[in-house]
């Protein structure tokens, strides 16, 4: 059964904390993003990675860091330079640079962080 | 000016009617363009995308294309109360990074 995991569905941090969303696919996709989207708001780009072991920034990659050291796996990590990190936060994935429909994204199910 | 831009609604439409979702990019250089469907608390879904100027069909699902006037429209046909959600319109431009719209919300009453 192919697709995209997302966990936790619900993450709560504290003041100063860093956290981690994990994201596993076993669609055998290359290319793994992660976006964040806020009430009334478009999905905004954290991090994206074409290929293990590279990745870019996006176009709010502040406060966030991230890891691809397998290519099933894209991590994020939310650290306390982020001022204000609850949002519904989403991975993605697509097939890759050079295939036909590289373009075409799936998305995870979703974990939603939450600040106490 | 945004990037993708789209009507942030409620757009209702009475059960069984044609709902009518439209989408205005700004890149002339565009060539990918996308809807997703986003209910209430979820993640996007994959509903349809287009290349080529005209019409796509695909069901009650009907993308249409017009890359001179820069807009991407949606109809969905006998529209039901299950179609009420959040539409998201994305765009790109031959780069694998996609450029979304802020989304349009449908209801759709019986």
């Amino acid at each position: 059964d192919g697709g995209i995991t997302q966990s936790p569905k619900y993450l709560f941090r504290k003041e100063g904390q860093n956290v981690t969303l994990s994201c596993e696919q076993n669609l055998n996709h290359d290319a793994m993003y992660w976006y964040r989207q806020d009430p009334g708001q478009g999905l905004r780009l954290i991090y994206y990675s074409q290929i293990v072991n590279d990745f870019q920034k996006g176009d709010i990659a502040e406060g966030y860091s991230v890891s691809r050291e397998k290519k099933e796996s894209f991590p994020l990590t939310v650290t306390s330079a982020q001022k204000n990190p609850t949002a519904f936060y989403l991975c993605a994935s697509s097939i890759g640079q050079d295939r036909t429909g590289f373009e075409t994204q799936y998305f995870g199910p979703g974990t939603r962080l939450l600040v106490l | 000016q945004k990037e993708v831009e789209q009507n942030s609604g409620p757009l209702s439409v009475p059960e069984g009617a044609i709902a009518s979702l439209n989408c205005t990019y700004s890149d002339r250089g565009s060539q990918s363009f996308f809807w997703y469907r986003q209910y209430s608390g979820k993640s996007p879904e994959l509903i349809m995308f287009i290349y080529s100027n005209g019409d796509k069909e695909d069901g009650r699902f009907t993308a249409q294309l017009n890359k001179a006037s820069q807009y991407v429209s949606l109809l969905i046909r006998d529209s039901q109360p299950s179609d009420s959600a959040t539409y998201l319109c994305a765009v790109s431009g031959n780069t694998d990074k996609l450029i979304f719209g802020t989304g349009t919300r449908l209801q759709v009453f019986p």
